[in-house]
């Protein structure tokens, strides 16, 4: 079992819908989780970071926790054709490392 | 630009040559990580720094990779007998730790690397 999971999509949605972004993790000793939104061609950049249970909120952006249920979420409002990327979850871990998941492809159509 | 650099940006190379791949992280970060990823993958782990010491090595990851940090500052990832296979993005991130929590990581542009 993979320590973090997503499923690879791709996720196609219109213009305007909420995208939701869904991640599980196998380690229960994780204590933080991050999104990284990955454009092609282009390296990782940090988007949204959550660590207590519970939703977090930044702009167009929520994160959602529940470490009972072992699920990680990202929700984007208002999707723009802009958002098109590679969306990663990645969790630190019990070890205290970072290891990522195998991404979500998020298409926007215009 | 994220401030992390890494060299080359491309490298090509044959089946069996050895190459080296630099990283210059943030200054005053801590930790300082190497990644490997292909097409439609995340990231894959090899191994990361704190300051000089290294924490851990991915145990998927064979003895021909070796990677340094002298003196807590730059990295090299350097790759012996190349395969085929190693054929990949070589990504490079550091962070500032505080504490276990925060481990917000910044990336550098990669190094593309091509064993034919």
């Amino acid at each position: 079992q993979k320590e973090v999971e997503q499923n690879s999509g791709p996720l196609s949605v219109p213009e305007g819908a909420i995208a939701s972004l869904n991640c599980t993790y196998s380690d229960r000793g994780s204590q933080s989780f991050f999104w990284y939104r990955q454009y092609s061609g282009k390296s990782p950049e940090l988007i949204m970071f959550i660590y207590s249970n519970g939703d977090k909120e930044d702009g167009r952006f929520t994160a959602q926790l529940n470490k009972a249920s072992q699920y990680v979420s990202l929700l984007i409002r208002d999707s723009q054709p802009s958002d098109s990327a590679t969306y990663l979850c990645a969790g630190n871990t019990g070890g205290f490392k970072t290891i990522f998941g195998a991404g979500t492809r998020l298409f926007v159509k215009a | 630009d994220t401030g992390v650099s890494q060299d080359p940006r491309h490298k090509i190379t044959k089946r069996g040559q050895n190459v080296t791949f630099r990283c210059d992280p943030i200054s005053e970060h801590n930790r300082l990580y190497w990644y490997r990823q292909t097409l439609g993958q995340g990231p894959e782990f090899l191994t990361y720094f704190q300051n000089e010491a290294q924490l851990e090595k991915s145990r998927l990851l064979s003895d021909r990779f070796s990677a340094e940090r002298p003196k807590g500052s730059f990295s090299t990832l350097e790759i012996q007998r190349t395969e085929q296979g190693d054929s990949a993005m070589y990504l490079c991130a550091s962070s500032l730790v505080l504490d276990r929590e925060d481990e917000k990581l910044f990336f550098g542009s990669g190094t593309q690397l091509s064993v034919l």
